[in-house]
């Protein structure tokens, strides 16, 4: 099973570049979600959708858009990349329903911007 | 205010001891699900261990075992008799069921094992 599938793994950026990182899931989950990971801060939320058609801003969404047009893929846009977004981003899955549903994690992509 | 709590950015312990990793946590809602996640230095996020609000006992998972005290609003983490591939992030999330299913993170403790 594949799984969570985030790519790509590495990106550098210049300042004022955009570029979409990409996730799929084969799981039918309905609920996706795009996480930044930075030292100290542990995961924040940037956008989350609970299907296909539905986003919305999680605590961190400026310069960032996203999108589901399928129940399987949520891309993640950086419009106009900056410094301040050199991190490492996670994409996550899992079933809506229930208390009990663990996220399910992509390997993560490290963004550089400089 | 932080819905998750871990107060101990970094632990250590000895190699076949037990550790503990606090996590407090914030909620109205009576039915939520607490867990936590291991992050290894090669960056992936693992599930570990889960524990329902409704759950009479403690979760328990191989070396893992939750220590879940709701009136205190705690759900620590033991890990039994340590390894050195223990060393890693770990992170307490929790998810209310009423509300919103987004699930929240703590920043995350780090623990060294050592040899």
């Amino acid at each position: 099973n594949a799984g969570v599938t985030q790519t790509p793994k590495f990106q550098v950026l210049k300042t004022g570049q955009s570029m979409t990182l990409q996730c799929a899931q084969d799981m039918n989950h309905e609920y996706m979600s795009w996480y930044r990971q930075d030292p100290g801060m542990g995961l924040r939320l940037i956008h989350y959708s609970v299907g296909a058609g539905i986003t919305d801003q999680g605590e961190v969404p400026n310069g960032y858009n996203v999108s589901r047009s399928t129940t399987e893929d949520f891309p993640l846009r950086l419009l106009s990349a900056a410094p301040s977004q050199t991190s490492v981003y996670f994409c996550a899955s899992s079933i809506l329903e229930g208390s009990n549903s663990p996220l399910h994690f992509g390997n993560g992509t490290r963004l550089t911007v400089t | 205010a932080q819905k998750i709590t871990q107060t101990q950015p970094g632990m250590f312990v000895q190699e076949k001891e037990a550790v503990t990793l606090d996590c407090t946590y914030d909620t109205s809602d009576p039915s939520y699900g607490l867990f936590w996640y291991k992050q290894p230095s090669s960056g992936e996020m693992i599930f570990l261990i889960y524990q329902g609000s409704y759950d009479q006992q403690n979760a328990t998972e191989g070396r893992y075992s939750l220590n879940f005290q709701k009136a205190r609003k705690s759900a620590n983490l033991v890990i039994s008799a340590s390894q050195l591939g223990d060393s890693a992030m770990y992170f307490c999330a929790m998810r209310e069921l009423g509300g919103s299913y987004i699930p929240t993170f703590g920043r995350g403790t780090s623990l060294i094992v050592h040899p």
